[in-house]
């Protein structure tokens, strides 16, 4: 069964630093592209990184130099590691695998994990 | 980077009503487009890929159209499970901008 747990979220404080952790089961991330994506309060999804099978990593503007998406295949995880946090930056936070298909290639994120909060106020 | 427009942001219908939300690409994105359903508390879920291909699972009164920058979510005839929030995400190359969100309510 194809399950993603998502976990390291809390609370920290503009400009401080949080590393979430997604953990697979069920399939390799290694094999897949894997992203993560928010919901900031009053607002709605925000896609926010991916990383691509091969390694090739991607991000939105609004966390670029500041966010670092990877992975451990021995642990089957993927992270984010999130730097100057600012309070825009709070909200619940997803990690999703990207479908791929055969004949059709990658598409939308078919499993989601539970998500985890990440709060930045002093 | 791609912007994706979605209309309406709310709307009220009533169990049975044929509801259609429309999303709106920048430019072409060639039917790189997705759907979700996300409720408050629960992790978003994929209805249907490739502007047109419906998830295993999905019930077939949600239907997906469109083509170019022009993409419609239609669902034929609501039931009381599917008041909800509704996303559109383009997936032609990164970032893979969300639209807005349509907020589906009971009338």
């Amino acid at each position: 069964e194809v399950q993603l747990v998502d976990s390291g979220g809390g609370l920290v404080q503009p400009g401080g630093s949080l590393r979430l952790s997604c953990a697979a089961s069920g399939f390799s991330v290694s094999n897949n592209y894997m992203g993560w994506v928010r919901q900031t309060p009053g607002k709605g999804l925000e896609w926010v990184s991916v990383m691509y099978s091969g390694g090739d990593t991607y991000y939105a503007e609004s966390v670029k130099g500041r966010f670092t998406i990877s992975r451990d295949n021995s642990k089957n995880t993927v992270y984010l590691e999130m730097n100057s946090l600012r309070p825009e930056d709070t909200g619940v936070y997803y990690c999703a695998r990207q479908q791929w298909l055969v004949m059709l290639g990658p598409n939308g994120f078919d499993y989601w994990g539970q998500g985890t909060l990440v709060t930045v106020s002093s | 980077d791609i912007d994706m427009t979605q209309s309406p942001s709310s709307l009220s219908a009533s169990v049975g009503d044929r509801v259609s939300i429309t999303c709106r690409a920048s430019q072409g994105i060639s039917d790189s487009l997705a759907w979700y359903q996300h409720k408050p508390g629960k992790a978003p879920k994929l209805l249907v890929y490739d502007a047109s291909r419906l998830e295993t699972g999905v019930p077939s009164r949600f239907s997906g159209s469109g083509s170019g920058t022009d993409y419609t979510l239609t669902i034929s005839s609501l039931q009381p499970e599917d008041f909800a929030t509704y996303y559109c995400q383009h997936y032609f190359s990164p970032p893979y901008t969300f639209g807005q969100g349509t907020k589906v309510e009971i009338k």
